[in-house]
């Protein structure tokens, strides 16, 4: 399996611009989640689905954030409109099931968002 | 106060060296303790894991957990120039699905 995959790697966009970031998860795994990565606030759970499903979005900064996964093996992340603050590595993780010898998430390369 | 605390370093240390990461926590419900490594520009990887306070040791790594400390620590032995990342602990409480990160220690190995 070629492990979890995000587009694009790297992001530049202008402040109010709508922003798309996408993930394909390991097949066969049952968890998706979305973290952002920042200097300050190191990594942090946005939101994350279970078999497709949302289970919890507490983590998703405002209104502004949305995420949906239409089927098991694709997910967006989708900022509107987008602000500086929002500048930072976006990961996507996937997880077979929790659990204390399955609970591993695996994380893609992240997408790096650069709002000007 | 954050759940987790983890100093940012950096820290640096000569190659060989034996290297200490360390986690202090303060929510008792976390059971299961883990540690991800991340190298420059990639996604972090799962190097260790443990549910128990004791030691774990994998290879040159030990994860020590004192669950009555709340404190949580990687030891990294003959310390190489490619364990230069950032390591990250990482604790699931009961449900395992959330897993809440410190914020990272950046571990810079000189040859």
């Amino acid at each position: 399996d070629a492990g979890v995959i995000q587009s694009p790697r790297h992001e530049v966009t202008e402040m109010g611009q709508e922003v798309t970031l996408r993930c394909k998860p390991i097949s066969g795994h049952d968890y998706l989640f979305w973290y952002r990565q920042t200097m300050m606030r190191g990594l942090e759970l946005l939101i994350y689905f279970n078999n497709n499903v949302p289970i919890d979005d507490s983590g998703m900064p405002e209104d502004r954030f949305s995420a949906k996964m239409p089927n098991a093996s694709f997910s967006t992340l989708k900022i509107q409109p987008s602000e500086p603050r929002d500048s930072a590595v976006y990961f996507c993780a996937s997880m077979t099931q929790p659990g204390v010898n399955t609970g591993e998430l695996f994380f893609g390369e992240g997408s790096r968002l650069t709002v000007l | 106060q954050k759940e987790v605390e983890q100093d940012p370093g950096p820290l640096s240390v000569p190659e060989g060296a034996i290297v200490s990461l360390n986690c202090t926590y303060s929510n008792s419900a976390f059971q299961y303790f883990m540690w991800y490594r991340q190298y420059s520009r990639k996604g972090p990887e799962l190097l260790m894991y443990t549910y128990s306070s004791g030691n774990k040791e994998d290879g040159r790594f030990t994860a020590q957990v004192d669950k009555s400390s709340k404190y949580i620590s990687l030891f990294i032995r003959d310390s190489q120039p490619s364990d230069s990342a950032t390591y990250l602990c990482a604790l699931v409480s009961g449900g395992y699905q959330k897993v809440t990160f410190g914020t990272g220690t950046k571990l810079q190995v000189i040859p």
